[in-house]
């Protein structure tokens, strides 16, 4: 079974600071995408990586993507207010046969001033 | 552009009850995907149409949930016999159907069952 884990599952940051959410999953994939949820919304696609070392970045947020540590990361750079949400990683299973995504749980970051 | 819509927004149901939601996605999308979202979790799949056939349905949780997409637009996601633990928000996605495509969220039915 697919499993896809997000730490930590709750970040508090103050503004300004740098910090990275960190995204493992179980099986061979090279497709990894990266959501946002702001409360009581739905989910924004913010990067989709496709192969391995692939690095996308906007504005303040970078993902990267390591196929062979099956591992992800979201960085964050100078936190804003304005980046606070849940933030959610989610595998394509199958080889990217279908399409249907494996979610983590969500890192529900907070940023204070 | 129009983006994915779902209504209605908010469904409350006496537990038995029948209910169904409906999904309009993005035009000209090929795939279509239904997600439950329990509260402080990630969406879980449910099930995947490409056009109007349904090609997998692994993840309904069982038989009192069917899903249709008879013209290969619109959808509903139908609970039959409902119980409390159908509490979730029931999200709908659609892509242009590119094994790589990203999938584009609509604003999701939030679902009670009292």
């Amino acid at each position: 079974e697919l499993k896809v884990e997000q730490n930590p599952l709750f970040l508090s940051m103050q503004e300004g600071k740098n910090y990275t959410i960190y995204c493992n999953y179980s099986t061979t994939s090279d497709r990894l995408y990266w959501y946002r949820q702001d409360p009581g919304k739905s989910l924004e696609s913010l990067f989709v990586l496709l192969s391995n070392g692939a690095v996308k970045q906007e504005g303040r947020l970078m993902a990267s993507l390591d196929t062979k540590a099956r591992l992800s990361t979201l960085h964050i750079t100078a936190a804003v207010h304005d980046l606070s949400a849940t933030y959610f990683c989610a595998v394509d299973p199958d080889g990217g046969s279908q399409g249907n995504l494996i979610f983590g749980k969500g890192t529900k970051l907070s940023v204070k001033p | 552009g129009a983006g994915v819509s779902q209504s209605p927004r908010y469904k409350v149901a006496k537990r038995g009850q029948d209910v169904a939601l409906r999904c309009d996605p993005i035009s000209g999308h090929v795939s279509l995907f239904w997600y439950q979202q329990a509260l402080g979790q990630g969406p879980e799949f449910l099930t995947y149409f490409q056009n109007e056939a349904q090609l997998d349905k692994s993840g309904l949780p069982s038989d009192r949930f069917f899903a249709e997409r008879p013209e290969g637009s619109v959808s509903t996601l139908k609970i039959q016999r409902t119980q409390q633990e159908d509490s979730a928000v029931y999200l709908c996605a659609s892509s242009l159907g590119g094994v790589t495509d990203t999938q584009y969220f609509g604003p999701g039915t939030r679902l009670t069952v009292l």
